[in-house]
């Protein structure tokens, strides 16, 4: 299963809005996870199971969609979130992840 | 705290052998199925290798079958991965990671160890 982010890279301010698209190439359910990964640092996951918060993770970050598209919503874009985010798919294995979407500071 | 302490990355020949090693505490490490998850250098993830529990079931990336092992002890609460003919497209980090409850996803990831494959 082939997924594909869109866009590859943004820039974007401290407060803003911030929307990132995920795209499977075949339907799989709400078996979508989303990961931050921080320069240097392991992924980090944030929300599973398409619209899930993981324990732990602040709730500025929603998730949603089901079959093929998907979107990950920052509500409020603060300093730690300059990142690169990751969908994932675990509808079958492999569990294959997205190319990745850069978030650049404005 | 769940912590996860990848070693034994390193330079190594194409063609050559590496054991990766990961040491889980904080947690029940026998209860839950693990993964090595690896990303080359300036690029995305890539899932590597799953194990169950008690290591009767296991899954590999197409891409290193036949050449790579995942093996647990739960014993010592921890992973390993060996990587035999090892190729330049094998350099990478490589990351230990947790699979969460509901089996669909990483919850834990270890901090990660290099691997460079390169004459």
């Amino acid at each position: 299963i082939q997924m594909t982010q869109s866009p590859s890279s943004l820039s974007a301010s401290v407060g803003d809005r911030v929307t990132i698209t995920c795209r499977a190439s075949q339907r799989i359910s709400s078996s979508l996870n989303w990961y931050r990964q921080k320069p240097g640092k392991a992924p980090n996951l944030l929300i599973y199971a398409a619209s899930s918060l993981q324990s732990g993770v602040p709730s500025r970050f929603s998730g949603s969609g089901s079959g093929t598209d998907f979107t990950l919503t920052i509500s409020s874009l603060q300093p730690e979130d300059f990142a690169t985010y990751y969908c994932q798919q675990s509808y079958s294995i492999p569990g294959t992840f997205g190319q990745g979407t850069k978030v650049e500071i404005k | 705290e769940v912590q996860l302490v990848e070693s034994g990355g390193g330079l190594v020949q194409p063609g050559g052998s590496l054991r990766l090693s990961c040491a889980a505490s904080g947690f029940t490490f026998s209860t839950y199925w693990m993964s090595w998850v690896r990303q080359a250098p300036g690029t995305g993830l890539e899932w590597v290798a799953n194990i169950k529990q008690d290591g009767s079931e296991k899954h590999y990336v197409d891409s290193v079958k036949g050449r790579f092992t995942i093996s647990r002890d739960n014993a010592k609460n921890s992973l390993y991965l060996q990587m035999n003919s090892l190729r330049v497209e094998d350099t990478a980090v490589y990351y230990c990671a947790r699979v969460g409850v509901t089996g669909t996803m990483w919850d834990y990831w270890g901090q990660g160890t290099l691997v460079t494959v390169s004459s």
